[in-house]
């Protein structure tokens, strides 16, 4: 078991370009959501997807979008990069039924994105 | 508006002893709270978690306390390992939004041998 598979690991943009950080999860988990931290912060919610075709906007979503075609795949585009997205992005699951118990979240090893 | 928040950014405790690991949140909605416990360069991992009608949790070393009239928990870790020095990330979620987890900014715990 995979579990939850964030790629690339490091990326370097410049201002303006665009990318996709990639996360798959291989246990069938319903629930997906993207974060990111920045250095002495939490992790702070971008988006997030109850299920393929549902994703909603979490704490931080401006300049990020998503969209959840399937069970398994959840990418984080960035449209036009900008210094202050610089951060350590993590993608997490979380399996079905968890409505009547604790939001369990398996996290991916994370993806360091550096803006210049 | 931080809903959940570790006023601790760093505790320094020696092997053996307790590390008690405090968080606060504001919103009463919150039906679980969770410690995530994380090392550099890797994902946060799930430790222990305790839901809103319960005042204690435990598992092995690790114990988690809730008092909701405060609308503080603490984690407990007895005996305190080296090992167990970590970034610990205290998280809530509530029922109705079960999809979306709030998260406090982190403890950094080092336990010295």
């Amino acid at each position: 078991n995979a579990g939850v598979t964030q790629t690339p690991k490091f990326q370097v943009l410049k201002t303006g370009q665009s990318m996709t950080l990639q996360c798959a999860q291989d246990m069938n988990h319903e629930y997906m959501s993207w974060y990111r931290q920045d250095p002495g912060m939490g992790l702070r919610l971008i988006h997030y997807s109850v299920g393929a075709g549902i994703t909603d906007q979490g704490e931080v979503p401006n300049g990020y979008n998503v969209s959840r075609s399937t069970t398994e795949d959840f990418p984080l585009r960035l449209l036009s990069a900008a210094p202050s997205q610089t951060s350590v992005y993590f993608c997490a699951s979380s399996p079905p039924g968890q409505v009547s118990g604790a939001n369990v979240l398996t996290f991916g090893a994370g993806s360091r994105l550096t803006v210049l | 508006d931080q809903q959940v928040k570790q006023n601790s950014p760093s505790l320094s405790v020696q092997e053996g002893r307790i590390s008690i690991l405090n968080c606060d949140y504001t919103n009463s909605m919150f039906d679980y709270f969770l410690w995530y416990k994380k090392y550099p360069a890797e994902g946060p991992t799930f430790l222990i978690s305790i839901s809103s009608i319960k005042d204690k949790n435990e598992d092995g070393r690790f114990t988690v306390f809730l008092n909701k009239s405060a609308k503080h928990l603490s984690l407990h870790i007895v005996p305190s390992q080296p090992g167990d020095s970590a970034v610990y990330f205290c998280a809530a979620s509530a029922r109705t939004n079960a999809g979306k987890s709030t998260f406090g900014d982190g403890t950094t715990l080092t336990v010295k041998p």
